[in-house]
């Protein structure tokens, strides 16, 4: 079936570091990708997507980029804020209708320092 | 506009019991979905109901079951609790059923001693 791999950390960084987040997928045909950001105590948040191969997604200085060929998503962004720490996923849907629902990696927890 | 809402927040149970949880999607949204997230398993897919049907079901066992009202309120129960049904059971709404749509609630956290 299929599946969703990232790195579960935690991750700590300084301030104004470079992020990336590693992510890779299993799945037959072509899925939607999906970055969601949990903070605490609340429930999850669509970050940025990408439908096809090729896309990219951005969304608050986050980027991401469908790469079929290395079946990838990885999530970047350029200088984290400490407002950046949270849990992010991420996730694939089959199709992209709610019916199939989304399968999710295990998440990663960020942490930023000042 | 308001946002997706579950109630109660917080729950404690007993193992063996049943248990109902609520989810009030937003205004006009038509599809429900739900999911569990424990610390071992992560994230995992419950079920989805679109105007009142279920349309899709995760692989979970039968004492999970939910129900979608005329209103588009969901409430979703499990009967016969175990220990390992301790966890934050969160809903998302979408007015399409497109996953891209969602909104997610802040989760009920359901503990079962």
């Amino acid at each position: 079936g299929d599946s969703v791999t990232q790195m579960e950390g935690p991750v700590t960084l300084s301030e104004e570091a470079f992020l990336t987040i590693n992510c890779t997928y299993t799945a037959t045909g072509y899925p939607s990708l999906f970055w969601y950001v949990q903070y605490p105590g609340e429930g999850l948040q669509l970050l940025l997507k990408a439908t096809k191969a090729d896309d990219k997604g951005s969304n608050k200085g986050f980027e991401a980029t469908y790469r079929k060929e290395t079946t990838s998503f990885h999530l970047e962004k350029g200088s984290v804020q400490v407002s950046d720490s949270a849990v992010y996923f991420c996730a694939l849907s089959a199709t992209g209708g709610g019916a199939d629902g989304l399968t999710f990696g295990k998440g990663t927890h960020l942490i930023i320092q000042p | 506009k308001a946002g997706v809402t579950q109630t109660p927040r917080y729950l404690i149970k007993t193992r063996g019991q049943q248990v109902t949880l609520s989810c009030s999607p937003i205004s006009g949204h038509r599809s429900v979905s739900w999911y569990q997230q424990t610390p071992g398993q992560g994230l995992q897919f419950l079920f989805e109901y679109f105007s009142e049907t279920q349309r899709n079901k995760g692989n979970f066992p039968g004492r999970f079951s939910g129900r979608q009202f005329s209103n588009s309120r969901s409430e979703m129960n499990v009967s016969t609790l175990e220990l390992g049904d301790s966890a934050l059971y969160l809903c998302a709404s979408s007015r399409s059923g497109a996953v891209y749509e969602q909104y997610f609630g802040p989760g009920t956290r359901l503990t079962v001693t």
